[in-house]
């Protein structure tokens, strides 16, 4: 049973355009969000975060956004740039319970 | 370089064999997870250790242990192994509060059972 949930396997994007990862979960006592982003040969590093009392979280190019009702979230990444190719996984917490991931998304960003 | 180091990287061993992952967390970072990673698969959780002592336990074969030393580095034992074991090990350490800032990652310890 995966509780968080990643459709997409890939997504292809041109540089400079808008990047959208979506995620989304069944557990509804999650109350914390993040996004990972992993390089091959490496281990996965924090990206941006969002408690579940916001709906919006902002850091440079990075912005979460979450739906709670849609039980839904996205990661926004403006513009997108060649160094951000990577897989991103998105994971989840209740009540500071080890994180949950999904299974991640391969993102392109093609020069 | 996270701060978390790992060994070894590579590990190739033969089904059956018995096998020791270590993890030395972050300085200051009393909390330890292993995570594992299949192939095609999202990192699934196994334990968690805090301060020396059993936190959590996720969906952690019986075949597999672990446990967290006083100085707060952790040891993943994988016994009795099989094909299906092969995958990328994870630790990852956190100081323990909250979640703001995730968990930090090591670079992982590809198992590879043959």
């Amino acid at each position: 049973d995966q509780q968080v949930k990643q459709n997409s396997p890939s997504l292809s994007v041109q540089e400079g355009r808008i990047s959208i990862l979506n995620c989304d979960y069944t557990n509804s006592m999650f109350d914390y969000f993040l996004w990972y982003k992993k390089y091959p040969a490496e281990g996965p590093t924090f990206l941006i975060s969002i408690s579940s009392i916001k709906d919006k979280n902002e850091d440079g190019r990075f912005t979460v956004f979450l739906n709670k009702s849609a039980k839904h979230l996205s990661l926004h990444i403006v513009p997108s740039q060649p160094g951000d190719s990577a897989v991103y996984f998105c994971a989840a917490s209740a009540r500071n319970t080890p994180l949950v991931f999904g299974k991640g998304t391969r993102l392109s960003v093609i020069a | 370089d996270s701060g978390v180091t790992q060994t070894p990287k590579h590990l190739i061993t033969a089904t059956g064999q018995r096998v020791t992952l270590r993890c030395s967390p972050r300085s200051g970072d009393l909390s330890v997870y292993w995570y594992q990673q299949s192939l095609d698969q999202g990192l699934q959780f196994l334990i968690q250790y805090y301060n020396g002592e059993e936190r959590a336990k996720g969906n952690i074969l019986e075949r597999f242990s672990a446990q967290q030393f006083p100085d707060l580095h952790s040891e993943l034992n994988l016994s009795s192994l099989e094909l299906g074991d092969s995958a990328l090990y994870f630790c990852a350490s956190s100081l323990g509060g909250h979640l703001n800032y995730g968990y930090t990652f090591g670079s992982g310890t590809r198992l590879t059972v043959v």
